[in-house]
This record gives C-alpha cells, sequence and structure tokens, in this order.
C-alpha cells in the first residue's frame, strides 16, 4: 500500500517570503499521480498543483511551483511571494494509475500560517 | 459554474441511530468520491461511484455505504452510528479522476 510522509506539522513565513513545504511517499509503481491540496478554515479542499510521475519537469501554478523528486520520491511545495490567503492545511496526495486509480491517499497535513 | 454542493453542513445524531449525507457533484462529474476527515486518523478514503457503480471501496465496515443516481449525485450512509464515526464528511467529484477532484465543504457530522 502506498504512504505519503508529510514530517512538518505546522510552519510559519512572513508575508512575501518563500517557503517549502515537504511530501515523501512510498510506492513500488512507476506511473502515478501526485497532488497538493489546500484546505482553510471553510473547511473546503482547493486543488493546488498536480504531477504526473511520469513528466520530469516540475508543475508550475502562479506562485506554487514543486521539486518533484522520483527516485528519491520527494514532492515538495514551494509557495513564493506568500499572502495572508495561504494561511491553510496542506496535504500532499498520491495517486495510483493501476487498479486502485481514483483513491487518493493522503498525508496527514502541513499547517502553514503566513504572518505580516 | 457551481462547485460540489453537500447538505446538510452540520448535523448531531445520537449513537444507535442512521444518518444519510448528500453531494451534488459538478455538473458532467460522473466520479463522485466520499472521505472522513479526523483529527486522529486523517483523511480517509471511503468509497467512489462511477456511473451509479461503485468502483472502488477504501476500509471501512459495512455500516459505510453509498450509492450514486442516474444524475451523478450521491448519498452515503451510515447506520448504528458510533461515536467514532464524528467526523467531517467529505464529498468530491471528478471528470477525469487523474486530473484531480473538486471538493466540497463537507459535512460536520457529531455523534452524541
Amino acid at each position: 500500500a502506498q504512504t505519503v510522509t508529510q514530517s512538518q506539522p505546522e510552519m510559519s513565513v512572513q508575508e512575501a517570503e518563500t517557503v517549502t513545504l515537504s511530501c515523501t511517499y512510498d510506492t513500488s509503481e512507476n506511473n502515478y499521480y501526485l497532488f497538493w491540496y489546500k484546505q482553510p478554515p471553510s473547511r473546503q479542499m482547493i486543488l493546488v498543483i498536480r504531477q504526473e510521475a511520469y513528466k520530469q519537469q516540475n508543475a508550475t501554478e502562479n506562485r506554487f511551483s514543486v521539486n518533484f523528486q522520483k527516485a528519491a520520491k520527494s514532492f515538495s511545495l514551494k509557495i513564493s511571494d506568500s499572502q495572508l490567503g495561504d494561511t491553510a492545511m496542506y496535504f500532499c496526495a498520491f495517486m495510483s494509475s493501476t487498479g486502485t486509480a481514483s483513491k487518493l491517499t493522503f498525508g496527514t497535513g502541513t499547517r502553514l500560517q503566513v504572518t505580516l | 459554474k457551481a462547485g460540489v454542493t453537500q447538505t446538510p453542513r452540520y448535523l448531531i445524531k445520537t449513537r444507535g441511530q442512521q444518518v444519510t449525507l448528500s453531494c451534488s457533484p459538478i455538473s458532467g462529474h460522473r466520479s463522485v468520491s466520499w472521505y472522513q476527515q479526523t483529527p486522529g486518523q486523517g483523511l480517509q478514503f471511503l468509497f467512489e461511484y462511477f456511473s451509479e457503480t461503485q468502483r472502488n471501496k477504501g476500509n471501512f465496515p459495512g455500516r459505510f455505504s453509498g450509492r450514486q443516481f442516474s444524475n451523478s449525485r450521491s448519498e452515503m450512509n451510515v447506520s448504528t452510528l458510533e461515536l467514532g464515526d464524528s467526523a467531517l464528511y467529505l464529498c468530491a467529484s471528478s471528470l477525469n479522476v487523474v486530473d484531480g477532484y473538486t471538493f466540497g465543504s463537507g459535512t460536520r457530522l457529531t455523534v452524541v
């Protein structure tokens, strides 16, 4: 079974600074999908960014980018120019491309606080 | 366009009762998944439906069940509620699951 590990329970960053959230995962598969979701106090999970394992190029969405290291099974999220609205729980998630495709396996989350 | 709608937002039930939660996916999305979120266990996958068929199931007891209707709306049911079933239940829908899911705001279930 796949596992996802987020080793940073809480992080803090000042507005306009850059922060990196860590995520590692364990799988024996070669093709899969990785996601970062954000959950603000409103409770709704919001998709931040996704990465396909067979693509070597790191995904980027505006101020959000990932550092995908397939061999190391690492998938970190970098937030540039942090804004107060980035304050939220961030979850890393794995999705298989095989039989269990459609199921997301989540990490335990990192609580990010953006301060003035 | 409208997002994923879950009703009700909050629910309080007594141990031993049963409960039904509802989810309306984004129009055109045929895949609907359910997740349970608790402080202790985190986010756990319950099941996924696609075109009225359960396509994937998590490791939950048979008290947890679901269904999907022809219009893709989905319901999940929990029978014989236990205190440990208190959680935020999230529904998510997708047009193509590998592109990611869109989540609703959840139903907060409290069992007393």
